[in-house]
């Protein structure tokens, strides 16, 4: 168990659906980051929150939102899904927001469209 | 896009052996750091590199960085077959910016 927790691990839904990925944090990280990791694109950044804010974007589609709660939890949701979407979502979370130190990854949430 | 390229894509070893896996990076950076994804499960962190480091130990991993050549390699001696995995490196940016660029991955087979 890495410590950071990430919900469900598997989700299955239909075009045009909407959903919520959740991820906590380690303890005591105030950062959380979201991949998505498909075949052919590889490991993409999403985005990045620090102590509840905004603090990068990556390729995240407009169709796709996060937040960082006060209590550090964060939420990704995907909506109007394309089979494109496809792929294996993870958060991770650090201890500091400038980056010195390694990324603590969830295990995953692994969505399929159909 | 990717900001790093692992070569080989794929590396099969018998177990006991040296394995190698190269990552070439194309900007700046602050560290360098390699992780590990056992299939369909998340990263594990391995070790960071800072910039100003040339090699670094841990375990029986060995990483070395040329920032001259934007390249690194991971070296892990004595292969076990719990060492089967993907190998990703990845990259901050040269203000250590928030937020790692990972390569395409090497995927390592060890064999009994």
């Amino acid at each position: 168990d890495s410590g950071v927790t990430q919900t469900p691990k598997h989700l299955i839904t239909a075009t045009g659906q909407r959903v919520t990925l959740r991820c906590s944090p380690r303890s005591g990280d105030l950062s959380v980051y979201w991949y998505q990791q498909s075949l052919d694109q590889g490991l993409q950044f999403l985005i990045h929150y620090y102590n509840g804010e905004e603090r990068a974007k990556g390729n995240i589609l407009e169709r796709f939102s996060a937040q960082q709660f006060p209590d550090l939890h964060s939420e990704l949701n995907l909506s109007s899904l394309e089979l494109g979407d496809s792929a294996l979502y993870f958060c991770a979370s650090s201890l500091a927001d400038r980056l010195n130190y390694g990324y603590t990854f969830g295990s995953g949430t692994r969505l399929t469209v159909v | 896009s990717q900001q790093g390229e692992e070569d080989p894509q794929a590396l099969s070893i018998q177990e006991g052996e040296n394995a190698t896996m190269n990552c070439s990076y194309k900007t700046s950076i602050n560290n360098l750091q390699w992780y590990r994804q056992n299939s369909g499960r998340g990263l594990v962190h391995l070790i960071l590199i800072r910039s100003n480091e040339r090699e670094k130990h841990s375990g029986r991993l060995r990483v070395t960085l040329d920032t001259s050549k934007k390249s690194s390699s991971l070296l892990i001696t004595a292969s076990r077959a719990a060492d089967t995995a993907s190998y990703f490196c990845a990259t901050d940016g040269s203000f250590g910016n928030e937020k790692l660029t990972f390569g395409t991955g090497t995927r390592l087979t060890i064999i009994p």
